[in-house]
């Protein structure tokens, strides 16, 4: 059965306290994988896509990788602004299938 | 550019009332449509998807439909809503199946 999962649930670091957030997948005919941003009482808001193993995208101090079986989010000396719940995505032939995502608090 | 439009935002309803949500997009055609909803503190799970007029696939059995009766046009529909109905609800779309999909803002459906 495809799945995504990641960890942590949540995350709490002080302002320029970099860290990773983890996403893995089992999911057969990957078409991608995606990274959202979500704020509270929003619809998720598209980050990047990842297409094969090794590639990597950057925007502002987000740095999204990919493996095999994960995919990484990398937040460099993150800012207060950066608090958000971040969900990954895997695509199949027909569908994204979301993790529960990570909730990410940065304190000042 | 694309945009997606989700209305109401906020939607408070009694319990055995019919249920009507409708997601429009601009800017593009033949767009992939999704019904996401969305739990407290939960992932996105996915409802319904459509890959074209008239053409629905359902994720989960319950007591909600999906009707898509134009290219750009998505319904979500109940005709008597129940309290485990309650949720966020999120309109998605996207260019191929299992590609990027661009959310709109959502409505946040009370059942009381």
């Amino acid at each position: 059965e495809d799945q995504v999962t990641q960890s942590p649930e949540a995350l709490r670091l002080q302002e320029g306290e970099s860290s990773s957030l983890n996403c893995s997948y089992t999911v057969s005919g990957l078409r991608g994988l995606f990274w959202y941003r979500q704020d509270p009482g929003k619809g998720p808001e598209f980050l990047f896509t990842l297409y094969s193993a090794g590639e990597e995208k950057e925007k502002e101090r987000l740095k999204a990788t990919l493996t095999k079986k994960e995919s990484f989010l990398h937040i460099t000396a993150p800012k207060p602004e950066d608090s958000a719940t971040y969900l990954c995505a895997s695509g199949n032939t027909g569908k994204l299938i979301f993790g529960q995502g990570t909730t990410l608090q940065v304190k000042p | 550019s694309q945009t997606i439009h989700q209305w109401p935002a906020t939607l408070v309803q009694p319990v055995g009332s019919p249920l009507s949500l409708e997601c429009t997009v601009e800017g593009t055609s033949n767009p992939n449509l999704y019904w996401y909803r969305q739990a407290a503190g939960r992932g996105l799970q996915l409802l319904f998807y459509s890959v074209g007029i008239g053409q629905i696939s359902s994720e989960v059995p319950q007591n909600l439909s999906a009707s898509r009766p134009q290219d750009r046009q998505f319904i979500l529909s109940s005709k008597k809503l129940l309290l485990s109905d309650s949720g966020f609800y999120l309109c998605a779309w996207s260019v191929d199946p299992g590609t990027e999909a661009f959310f709109g803002q959502g409505t946040r459906l009370t059942v009381v």
